[in-house]
């Protein structure tokens, strides 16, 4: 069964500070990785995907890598700014058993940037 | 690009009652829909998958009988929560999927039970 792991639970930052959030997964046979983001009481929104066969995407002040062999990818977030506040999902997406492709989501990473 | 609309976006209503939600997928045909819950502070967890037009496969631990899903076109998905209890309370996010495409997401329905 995969489980996908995300560190740390929550982070607080003053705006305009470099930062990375980090994501773990145990079963490396994934098609996909995105990086979503979600702000309280709302539905999600996909920032970035990579493909398995990808080693970084790039939307931005985001860059997202990923390591599949190691099982990790990390989501960098530039110059962090107030509005970037939010929760910060990754999902793996695969084939875990016979019902077909599903989305593994981690945690989250709660995400606030202070003026 | 794919939008994918929830309906309700709010329900509170008294124990006991049934509650609908609709997922629909607007430009696009959604050969695979899926419905998660999130408590708060917490990541979403898949309850069920549905394909159209065929039965909705759940997750270990959701009850088929409380969480009714009912995928009849390739545009809509519902979710009944039947004789919802306050421990039902909780976020109900939808997500729709063309075959190979990645899945887009509703905006949630968030459901309080008195």
């Amino acid at each position: 069964k995969q489980e996908v792991t995300q560190i740390p639970a929550a982070l607080s930052v003053p705006e305009g500070e470099n930062l990375v959030l980090n994501c773990s997964f145990t079963d490396s046979a994934i098609y996909n990785l995105q990086w979503f983001r979600q702000d309280p009481g709302k539905g999600l929104t996909s920032l970035l995907l990579i493909q398995s066969s990808q080693r970084e995407q790039t939307s931005g002040r985001l860059n997202a890598s990923l390591d599949k062999s190691s099982g990790r990818s990390t989501l960098y977030i530039a110059a962090s700014q107030p509005g970037d506040s939010a929760t910060y999902l990754c999902a793996v997406e695969g084939v875990w058993d016979n019902a077909g492709n599903m989305l593994t989501f981690g945690g989250g990473t709660r995400l606030m940037v202070k003026p | 690009g794919a939008v994918v609309s929830q309906h309700p976006s709010r329900v509170i209503c008294k124990s006991g009652t049934s509650v609908k939600i609709e997922c629909r997928s607007l430009d696009f045909q959604a050969t695979t829909m899926f419905w998660y819950r999130q408590f708060p502070k917490q990541s979403l967890m898949l309850m069920a998958t549905s394909n159209e037009g065929s039965k909705a496969t759940y997750e270990q631990g959701v009850e088929k009988d409380k969480f009714l899903i009912n995928h009849a076109s390739l545009t809509l998905s519902t979710l009944t929560v039947t004789s919802a209890h306050p421990e039902d309370s909780s976020f109900y996010i939808c997500s729709a999927r063309e075959t190979n495409q990645p899945q887009h997401f509703g905006d949630g329905t968030r459901l309080s039970i008195l």
